[in-house]
């Protein structure tokens, strides 16, 4: 039952540092998201992936990078942290829709970051 | 995306029924009426849908008016666990666009 598994939960970063954000399911979802949530706003699309190999950028994609080498693992890497990305981030998984049904997304704990 | 429009706060007596209101007069016939949770320090949780009937499943109901401009979410009898932030979307069943539109949603408070 582990379905969404973020790691890590917490992490403070200096500003200029890079690091990467997991993100791991196991329900053999096709499609993967990273989401970040400001306070008092609801969450925002970086970046999607409809599957191993596909990715595609969401509405603030700039300074994160995503790859999708397996279907279970979609992880986020921030290039050169800025204090502009203390954020939560939250990682999504779901199954693919088709043209008359929409697949409710599972989603992770999230991972809070901050950068100094 | 069409847009939906929620109250910002609502309060609730613990085992009360409680309603949940979102607008969208300006929802296109193929959109679904998504509602989705986030309990606190948590990610989102769904909760329900639909697109055009009432629906029922253990966690909820969902009211959709006949013209679908406005849907109500119901909790039948509210619990200290549900105190948590409601979110309204609308979506559009599309292959590959799975993209969730979040607004600020309903902060929920239940009061023992």
């Amino acid at each position: 039952n582990a379905g969404v598994t973020q790691t890590p939960k917490f992490q403070v970063l200096k500003t200029g540092q890079s690091m990467t954000l997991q993100c791991a399911q196991d329900m053999n979802h096709e499609y993967m998201s990273w989401y970040r949530q400001d306070p008092g706003m609801g969450l925002r699309l970086i970046h999607y992936s409809v599957g191993a190999g596909i990715t595609d950028q969401g509405e603030v994609p700039n300074g994160y990078n995503v790859s999708r080498s397996t279907t279970e693992d979609f992880p986020l890497r921030l290039l050169s942290a800025a204090p502009s990305q203390t954020s939560v981030y939250f990682c999504a998984s779901s199954q693919i829709g088709t043209s008359k049904f929409v697949r409710p997304q599972h989603f992770g704990d999230g991972t809070r970051l901050s950068i100094l | 995306d069409a847009k939906t429009t929620q109250p910002n706060s609502m309060e609730s007596n613990e085992e009360e029924p409680v309603h949940l209101p979102c607008n969208h007069s300006t929802i296109s016939g193929t959109d679904y009426i998504h509602w989705y949770r986030q309990l606190p320090s948590q990610g989102p949780e769904y909760v329900i849908h639909g697109l055009t009937s009432n629906v029922n499943n253990r966690m909820a109901s969902l009211a959709i008016a006949e013209d679908r401009k406005s849907s109500t979410l119901i909790l039948h009898r509210a619990t200290l666990r549900d105190a948590a932030v409601y979110y309204c979307i609308l979506r559009i069943p599309n292959f590959g666009n799975e993209k969730l539109t979040f607004g600020t949603g309903t902060r929920l408070t239940i009061i023992p």
